[in-house]
């Protein structure tokens, strides 16, 4: 079963606008990930964030995390045409099995 | 450069047959995973192993089979008995189980033919 459902699932925007995606989850978790995967190819791991920690950036990239809600987003700021991608959270049951569960991915769009 | 090596890219197979999908990694990562994705949806865990010589079921392991006898190897038999075959397939490794980022290969296309 999926743990983590990213909303929107389709988002279209102009180079240069902020780009925000959420992902809700159901259980407790450990730590949360989100990736970005380009059209055919394999994953890139972006940020992890842990359950204690609320905020987080990486260049452009901010995620937030609100344990309270079980949800995260994940901000783009000052998009790309390069950022068009699908981008998938997951995340890592808290005393569970080890292993990511993903989401069903946002497709990001960024028009020139 | 470390990674992880997924090959074929490409892959066909016939009604009946069994296949298997490579998965060889250089980091030195404990931990192994292999996921199957379709069109337009997340992942799906098949089977994951933490350590050599141990794996373990995910999601949907019927019609799949691994074996990890190196640690840097961890192979994906797709068998006749899956009958849905056709999909994109997603080798992972991470430095230990739990609380680490995966690194992914860039995947392998079977095609049931």
């Amino acid at each position: 079963s999926q743990q983590g459902e990213e909303d929107p699932q389709a988002l279209s925007i102009q180079e240069g606008e902020n780009a925000t995606m959420n992902c809700s989850y159901k259980t407790s978790i450990n730590n949360l990930q989100w990736y970005r995967q380009n059209s055919g190819r394999g994953l890139v791991h972006l940020i992890l964030i842990r359950s204690n920690e609320r905020e987080k950036h990486s260049g452009r990239l901010r995620v937030t995390l609100d344990t309270s809600k079980k949800s995260s987003s994940l901000l783009i700021t000052a998009s790309r045409a390069a950022d068009t991608a699908s981008y998938f959270c997951a995340t890592d049951k808290f005393q569970g099995a080890q292993k990511l569960v993903f989401g069903q991915g946002t497709r990001l769009t960024i028009n020139p | 450069d470390g990674g992880i090596t997924q090959s074929p890219k490409y892959l066909f197979r016939k009604e009946g047959q069994n296949v298997t999908l490579s998965c060889e990694q250089n980091l030195n990562h404990d931990a192994m995973y292999w996921y199957r994705q379709d069109p337009g949806q997340g992942l799906r865990l098949i089977y994951y192993s933490q350590i050599v010589n141990d794996f373990q079921k995910g999601d949907i392991a019927e019609g799949y089979s691994v074996s990890r006898e190196k640690k840097e190897s961890f192979p994906l038999t797709v068998t006749s008995a899956q009958k849905n075959p056709t999909a994109f397939y997603l080798c992972a490794s991470s430095i230990s189980p739990g609380g680490y980022g995966y690194t992914f290969g860039s995947g392998t296309r079977l095609t049931v033919v």
